[in-house]
């Protein structure tokens, strides 16, 4: 079936340190790709997508580029800030019904990101 | 007001005890989750019903069942709770013009005693 690996974590920064979050996936077919993160105390909130190979999903300064070549959806950020400090998770979900609907999502275990002054 | 409401917030309960988490939308979707959060695990899928005649498993269901009341309503019960159910539960939703985006609630935590 499908699946998602991310790197293990936690992960721990000083601010305006540069990120990097490895992203993995195995899925037949074309899935779209997403990042979603959750801040203590809330749900999962989505940070960014890519729909298909090549493309780069951007948001508050995330980036994660859709590499078919290598089943990959890293994310990065150039500088990080104590705000950042969260859990990051990586999921796909595969369209059905001949790219008219869209299954469920399948998440990776999460990274705890956490930035110090 | 949060579009995706969970009640209750957190519950403690004992071993052997019948469990009822609530989800109710206000964004109109027609598809509904509840997905549960173990640490190291990341959130797996229990059931999701992508209409209010369609109820489907997830990769977890066993010790679970659900109801889809309305559409803006999707409940999760615990018939008899055991101490490995203690997780954080999460409900979402979205729709085929969300292009797989879910909206996600607020979280249930429950510890299973």
């Amino acid at each position: 079936g499908d699946s998602v690996t991310q790197m293990e974590g936690p992960v721990t920064l000083s601010e305006e340190a540069f990120l990097t979050i490895n992203c993995t996936y195995t899925a037949t077919g074309y899935p779209s790709l997403f990042w979603y993160v959750q801040y203590p105390g809330e749900g999962l909130q989505l940070l960014l997508k890519a729909t298909k190979a090549d493309d780069k999903g951007s948001n508050k300064g995330f980036e994660a580029t859709y590499r078919k070549e290598t089943t990959s959806f890293h994310l990065e950020k150039g500088s990080v800030q104590v705000s950042d400090s969260a859990v990051y998770f990586c999921a796909l979900i595969k369209s059905i019904a001949g790219g008219t609907s869209y299954g469920k999502l399948t998440f990776g275990q999460g990274t705890i990101l956490t930035v110090h002054p | 007001d949060a579009d995706v409401t969970q009640t209750p917030r957190n519950r403690i309960t004992k071993t052997g005890k019948r469990i009822m988490l609530e989800c109710s939308q206000t964004k109109g979707h027609d598809r509904m989750y509840w997905y549960r959060q173990d640490p190291g695990l990341g959130l797996r899928l229990i059931y999701y019903s992508f209409d209010v005649k369609d109820i489907n498993k997830g990769e977890i269901s066993d010790g679970y069942s659900v109801s889809r009341q309305a559409q803006a309503k999707f409940s999760l019960s615990l018939e008899s709770a055991i101490p490995n159910q203690t997780a954080l539960y999460f409900c979402a939703t979205s729709d085929l013009k969300t292009g797989g985006k879910l909206f996600f609630g607020s979280g249930t935590q429950l510890s299973v005693l």
